[in-house]
């Protein structure tokens, strides 16, 4: 089965800019999609199709996917992006998703 | 505005079935490339995928959790139905039903709360 690969943490300075990485084999052919889960809180998409945000999600998130790894982007990051990052793409070879572990983005 | 809502048990005892129910609004589960997934969350943990059905009434099973799992829908009261058998300790987590965006890339737009089921006698 198709398994995607999240460091467990990262942590960022306010104003700077984290970046979390997804890794899965030939994962530049399929489409990314990356949710943020602040504790005691529902998983939020934050980045769909590798790039496209949803409505309501600052600029500030941007994705990128290519080769065996995806990369979402959180520029000047804010104390209230203290959260757990999950990947998910869709292995369409067994039809049904398949989340990456998850990232815990700490900010100093 | 798509809306989803968990409900079920929130202790269960060892060896009995567990039954969520998700009832959603916003959308109809029988449009075309439509979905209903069920994720859950270990205390502490990642994201586990456990089920789905689509518009079409195609489901899917975590392979690790099929001989457990049935996922059912009734469209007319905009619900699915998600049991699962032989209940374990650790199978206490966070159940969350998400839409699945009708796309191919299968995103999940739109969660509900989370309900959390705890395992224990």
């Amino acid at each position: 089965s198709y398994v995607l690969t999240q460091p467990p943490s990262v942590s960022v300075a306010p104003g700077q800019t984290a970046r979390i990485t997804c890794g899965g084999n030939n994962i530049g052919s399929k489409s990314v999609h990356w949710y943020q889960q602040k504790p005691g809180q529902a998983p939020v998409l934050v980045v769909y199709d590798d790039s496209d945000r949803p409505s309501g999600i600052p600029e500030r998130f941007s994705g990128s996917n290519s080769g065996n790894t995806a990369t979402l982007t959180i520029s000047r990051v804010e104390a209230g992006d203290e959260a757990d990052y999950y990947c998910q793409v869709w292995d369409s070879s067994s039809d049904h998703p398949v989340f990456g572990g998850g990232t815990k983005v700490t900010v100093l | 505005q798509i809306t989803l809502k968990e409900s079920g048990p929130t202790l269960v005892k060892p060896t009995q079935t567990l039954t969520l129910t998700c009832t959603f609004s916003g959308f109809s589960l029988s449009t075309s490339g439509v979905g209903v997934g069920w994720i859950r969350q270990p205390p502490g943990k990642a994201l586990e995928w456990l089920a789905l059905i689509y518009w079409d009434d195609v489901k899917r099973y975590s392979p690790s959790l099929k001989s457990r799992l049935t996922i059912t829908k009734d469209t007319s009261k905009n619900q699915v139905v998600l049991t699962m058998t032989n209940i374990d300790p650790v199978d206490t987590a966070t159940y969350y039903c998400a839409h699945r965006h009708y796309s191919y890339g299968g995103r999940f737009d739109s969660w509900g709360q989370g309900t959390l089921v705890t395992v224990s006698s």
